[in-house]
């Protein structure tokens, strides 16, 4: 079955760390560019960050630059999101999406859920 | 970053008529060394995770129901609903995919009048 799964989502104090994980199955990983999504309580898309096939390009939005850091095992099938110095805007639920290279983001999970509070 | 705008926010429709919605970008999206616009859309029914619709400017993703189609050039774009149906409410965003970081639209929430 072609999907990709994601896990590591919960609750964490302001300033504090998670790890996201993203289990993909069905498809050979590293044929493709990756894709971190979040979509904040009742608002919009917003695009975090994306990775190339083989690790070599790394890239992040503004708000989470320095502070998230995205990678990848291609042999283990798996993406990850490392995100530090969490704030309370960082509340949402959070999307691993294949592709956004320049074919589309075609297969989405159906996301983790990130709730930063005091 | 490229700024993206939809418009209308907010669309009703009626079952079996057309619809459509607008999306502008601050940057032109044509590639210029490959001729080819990056402009995509996307729709997020209620409780669902998103779906991809149509990938540079034009191309419907698989599985896509060829009553949606996407047309434009430079900055200014349209999704358009041949007919609408029950199962097409939901809110659509168009995302450009010509830089890094990627930009969404605000999304445009369709509805059923």
């Amino acid at each position: 079955q072609v999907q990709v799964v994601e896990s590591g989502g919960g609750l964490v104090k302001p300033g504090g760390s998670l790890r996201l994980s993203c289990e993909t199955s069905g498809f050979i990983l590293s044929d493709f560019y990756m894709t971190w999504i979040r979509q904040a309580p009742g608002k919009g898309l917003e695009w975090i960050s994306g990775i190339s096939s083989s690790s070599t390009y790394k890239n992040y939005a503004a708000s989470v630059k320095g502070r998230f850091s995205i990678s990848r095992d291609n042999a283990k099938r798996s993406l990850f999101l490392q995100m530090n110095s969490l704030r309370v805007d960082d509340t949402a639920v959070y999307f691993c999406v294949r592709g956004g290279g320049r074919y589309g983001l075609d297969l989405w999970g159906q996301g983790t859920t990130v709730a930063v509070s005091s | 970053e490229i700024v993206m705008t939809q418009t209308p926010l907010s669309l009703p429709v009626t079952p079996g008529e057309p619809a459509s919605i607008s999306c502008r970008s601050s940057l032109s999206l044509l590639d210029s060394d490959d001729g080819r616009t990056y402009l995509e859309w996307y729709l997020q029914k209620p409780g669902q995770s998103p779906r991809l619709l149509i990938y540079r400017l034009s191309d419907r993703a698989s599985g896509v129901p060829d009553r949606f189609s996407g047309s434009g050039s430079g900055t200014d774009f349209t999704l358009k609903i041949s007919r609408v149906e029950a199962e097409d409410i939901g809110v659509y965003y168009c995302m450009q995919s010509l830089e890094f970081p990627r930009t969404f639209g605000q999304g445009t929430k369709v509805e059923i009048k």
